[in-house]
């Protein structure tokens, strides 16, 4: 079955410790997204990838850091310098047009401990 | 400057009756609008969507209106179920240009009484 998986789905984290979260999609989407999500709040754009080799910060970008050496993978680090790192992460990937929308993976819980 | 906007962050409707989540755009450019659900510590999951060349898409319980001219859509689900109780994400983007970034809006939290 085609899809979005992020890995793992609950993580904690001491103050000042990088962790990084896993986003693996077998869909051949070209686009990668991630999301964060608080407590009554919507859904903020982090950083986002069109193609491999390539991303873009989105609108909280500071305190995150990327890499998309593949094009099913997609992973976020969180680093120390996030200075409120507790949130729920979502992962998302989409094909070229945005009529076909974005496919999100289940999201991970990250906990600062 | 939010581009799409849900001004009502949540809704309480009676199982049975009809639920409306409203939308509103601020970027003339955008052609394409889809709506999101999402349960608590789930991934959001497409609903609905509709092009600008239509007023009205309908898929069972669901149907979406746009109002161009407005610059609003609205999201129907009649009858309401309890199951149905989530965050609704709307979410706009320009189809007819290469690219694929969508806007969503702050999502609408509707609550269906039993």
């Amino acid at each position: 079955d085609g899809g979005i998986t992020q890995s793992p789905k609950y993580l904690f984290r001491k103050e000042g410790q990088n962790v990084t979260l896993s986003c693996e999609q077998n869909l051949n989407h070209d686009a990668m997204y991630w999301y964060r999500q608080d407590p009554g709040q919507g859904l903020r754009l982090i950083y986002y990838s069109q193609i491999v080799n390539d991303f873009q910060k989105g609108d909280i970008a500071e305190g995150y850091s990327v890499s998309r050496e593949k094009k099913e993978s997609f992973p976020l680090t969180v680093t120390s310098a996030q200075k409120n790192p507790t949130a729920f992460y979502l992962c998302a990937s989409s094909m070229d047009r945005v009529r076909y929308g974005y496919t999100f993976g289940s999201g991970t819980r990250l906990t600062v401990v | 400057d939010q581009q799409v906007k849900q001004n009502s962050p949540s809704l309480s409707v009676q199982e049975g009756r009809i639920s409306i989540l409203n939308c509103d755009y601020t970027n003339s450019m955008f052609d394409y609008f889809l709506w999101y659900k999402k349960y608590p510590a789930e991934g959001p999951t497409f609903l609905i969507s509709i092009s600008s060349i239509k007023d009205k898409n309908e898929d069972g319980r669901f149907t979406v209106f746009l109002n161009k001219s407005a610059k609003h859509l609205s999201l129907h689900i009649v009858p309401s179920q309890p199951g149905d109780s989530a965050v609704y994400f709307c979410a706009a983007g320009e189809n007819n240009n290469a690219g694929n970034m969508l806007t969503f809006g702050g999502g609408t939290r509707l609550m269906v009484k039993p």
